[in-house]
């Protein structure tokens, strides 16, 4: 069974630049959850999609979006990139969003902002 | 509320020893904590989990306590082993939650 996959594994923008991250999860999962991880804030909470519906969102500025097309796959797009978005950002997966089952990562897109 | 907070950041045990990491919360509406382990380039990965409804879990040489009273539980890493170095973190939800709330992680090193 194949687990979480997050595309591209690496990534350098420039300031000012948008990214777009991808994320397939486990095959009949429905629910995509996306989190950055940072030395300094640790793993924080984005936003969750179930069914190509947001259902929760953290306090992440507005440039931090999503969405989830009807294969479960997620994107995850930020827009006019700073610095400070340099981070791994990871994405769970899990049949129905429930934290407490089924809950998977994957290995993270790492993104550097230069 | 929502925190989580987790000592200590980093922690270096000799091979056969005992690896005990620490986590407070304050929401007492989180009735679901895991632990989760991370190796480098890899995503955190569950390895173990407890409910308020039970005191202490053990699974193999990882063990949680849990103390409702005092909002706290630990991770305890019995015969640490070189394999077990990595960053482990701590975690809260609610039952049907959508999210996690992580501790800010422990960087595990274990000397062979």
């Amino acid at each position: 069974k194949a687990g979480v996959t997050q595309t591209p594994r690496y990534l350098i923008k420039t300031r000012g630049q948008q990214v777009t991250l991808s994320c397939s999860p486990i095959s009949g999962h429905r629910s995509v959850s996306w989190y950055q991880q940072t030395p300094g804030q640790g793993l924080q909470f984005l936003f969750e999609y179930f069914s190509e519906t947001q259902r929760n969102k953290g306090n992440f500025p507005g440039r931090f979006s999503g969405r989830q097309f009807s294969n479960s796959r997620s994107e995850m797009n930020v827009s006019t990139l700073e610095l400070g978005d340099s981070a791994l950002y990871l994405c769970a997966s899990s049949l129905a969003g429930r934290t407490t089952y089924g809950y998977t990562f994957g290995s993270g897109t790492r993104l550097t902002v230069v | 509320q929502q925190q989580v907070k987790q000592s200590p950041q980093s922690l270096i045990v000799q091979k056969g020893g005992i690896s005990i990491i620490n986590c407070a919360y304050e929401n007492t509406a989180f009735d679901y904590f895991p632990w989760y382990q991370q190796f480098p380039g890899k995503g955190p990965a569950l390895l173990i989990a407890i409910r308020p409804d039970v005191s202490e879990k053990k699974e193999g040489r990882f063990t949680i306590s849990f103390n409702k009273s005092a909002k706290q539980f630990s991770l305890h890493i019995m015969d640490s082993q070189p394999g077990d170095s990595a960053t482990y973190f701590c975690a809260a939800s609610t039952e049907g939650a959508q999210k996690l709330v992580f501790g800010q992680g422990t960087r595990l090193t274990i000397n062979p």
